[in-house]
């Protein structure tokens, strides 16, 4: 199995603060023939269903807003956010869909400073 | 616009069979490249995905539940169905359903339903 290792676990963060986040996996999840990380970003609110950020480890997902944005190739990755909103407050996690079984990291929680 | 729900028993004993419902609309899984999958989440802990079948009935299964699982399909009726066979506490959880289009991630995802097994 592909193991997704995201640190921090937790991180306390002001409004309006840059925030980056480390999502790595065990094996490449680049895909030679198309180029493309097999990488996804989610993020999950209390008492809500997760919720696709990012695909292809860089490809927002409509309707998400510009400040979210992946990062990375191969085996490590970034999500950043550019200036944090009170909104975002929420744990966040990466998915490997290269290969089975899909795995996800452990996940990043923002909390407010 | 794509919708999913889960249904489910609520509660179930050890050694039970969980049976889950997925309804969905504003897609179908006859499409060429569409899928649903099914994801759990221990109350606050991570996510683990289950199971995936294909518009073409193939099918995907975490090898880490050993043969507990079976995903299936009604494709007239905008449903995926899935089976855990003997429960223990350790599948309480909730359960996710989510589409998969193509070899994308899973871009939209139920709300989620609470299954407790206790005795």
């Amino acid at each position: 199995d592909i193991v997704m290792t995201q640190t921090p676990s937790s991180q306390a963060v002001s409004a309006g603060e840059k925030v980056t986040m480390s999502c790595k996996s065990s094996q490449s999840l680049l895909y030679s023939e198309n180029k493309k990380n097999y990488l996804a970003w989610y993020q999950q609110k209390p008492g809500q269903s997760p919720k696709l950020l990012i695909s292809w480890a860089s490809t927002r997902e409509s309707g998400v807003p510009d400040r979210f944005i992946g990062s990375g190739s191969g085996t490590d990755f970034t999500l950043t956010i550019s200036s944090v909103q009170a909104e975002d407050l929420a744990v966040y996690y990466c998915e490997q869909y290269y290969d089975t079984p899909w795995t996800f990291g452990g996940g990043t929680k923002l909390e407010l400073k | 616009q794509v919708t999913l729900k889960e249904s489910g028993p609520g509660i179930l004993q050890p050694s039970q069979t969980l049976s889950l419902t997925c309804t969905f609309s504003g897609f179908s899984l006859s499409t060429y490249g569409m899928g649903v999958g099914w994801i759990r989440q221990p109350s606050g802990k991570g996510l683990e995905w289950l199971a995936n079948i294909w518009w073409d009935d193939d099918k995907y299964y975490n090898p880490s539940l050993k043969n507990r699982l079976t995903i299936s399909k009604d494709t007239s009726n905008n449903q995926a169905f899935l089976k855990i066979t003997n429960v223990d506490t350790a599948d309480t959880a909730t359960y996710y359903c989510a589409r998969i289009l193509g070899a994308a991630p899973f871009d939209y995802w139920g709300q989620g339903v609470m299954v407790t097994v206790s005795s």
